[in-house]
């Protein structure tokens, strides 16, 4: 079946604009977080969804970004003004929702490449 | 806060041969699951094995396996019989299991086959 899908794979843009990344995620899946993957580093949690209720974003960096999923599917992450230090993979992963036992392995897309001139 | 520690950024072996990447973590919970993921250059994110912290027997996937040692708060990965397709990016990473909760990442070895 169709895993995680991210839109679009590479994104260039200039300092001070604002960007939109899609995250499609697995269907059926209730939640569906977003991380932050800096060049050489390990991926870093941003925000959580269950269904359309953002449960946790206490990884969001600053009020420059900012994560909707209003139809409990498709999520999107939008980043304001963007600064040369938001350059970074930026990673999507699903899962089944099992009652709140992290059972569910995380599905991960490939990734949006962001680069910010 | 959990924390995970990779002190390897950077670690190679010969085809064929066994290798050992090193993991550490910090947590108070006494119940959490442990990962490790391996991200190629396509960068996605490919789950390679899972550890849970209640069960002492360590978890083998086929040439790989961990030592999980639940005291010392370490849990390093074992490749046997290297394959030129085993070199990644490797993450140590950890999980709470008592609530729906993100995976929380270490900084990552990265592991290369030489032929």
């Amino acid at each position: 079946g169709a895993g995680v899908s991210q839109s679009p794979r590479y994104k260039v843009a200039k300092r001070g604009q604002d960007v939109a990344l899609r995250c499609d995620p697995i269907s059926g899946h209730v939640s569906l977080f977003w991380y932050q993957q800096a060049l050489g580093q390990g991926p870093e949690f941003l925000t959580y969804f269950q269904n359309e209720a953002q449960l946790d974003k206490s990884g969001l960096p600053s009020d420059r970004f900012f994560a909707e999923r209003p139809e409990g599917s498709v999520s999107t992450l939008k980043i304001q003004r963007t600064q040369q230090e938001d350059s970074a993979v930026y990673l999507c992963a699903s899962s089944l929702f099992d009652g709140g036992y992290s059972n569910q392995p995380q599905h991960f897309g490939d990734g949006t490449r962001l680069s910010i001139l | 806060a959990q924390t995970v520690t990779q002190s390897q950024p950077e670690m190679s072996v010969q085809e064929a041969e066994t290798v050992t990447l090193s993991c550490t973590y910090d947590t108070s919970e006494s119940d959490y699951y442990l990962f490790w993921y391996k991200q190629p250059p396509s960068r996605q994110m490919i789950l390679v094995i899972r550890q849970e912290a209640y069960k002492q027997q360590n978890a083998t996937e086929n040439r790989f396996s961990v030592n999980f040692q639940k005291a010392a708060k370490s849990f390093s990965l074992k490749i046997s019989d290297s394959q030129l397709g085993d070199a990644a990016m490797y993450f140590c990473a950890y999980r709470s299991k008592n609530r729906d909760d993100k995976i929380i990442f270490g900084k990552g070895t990265r592991l290369h086959i030489l032929p």
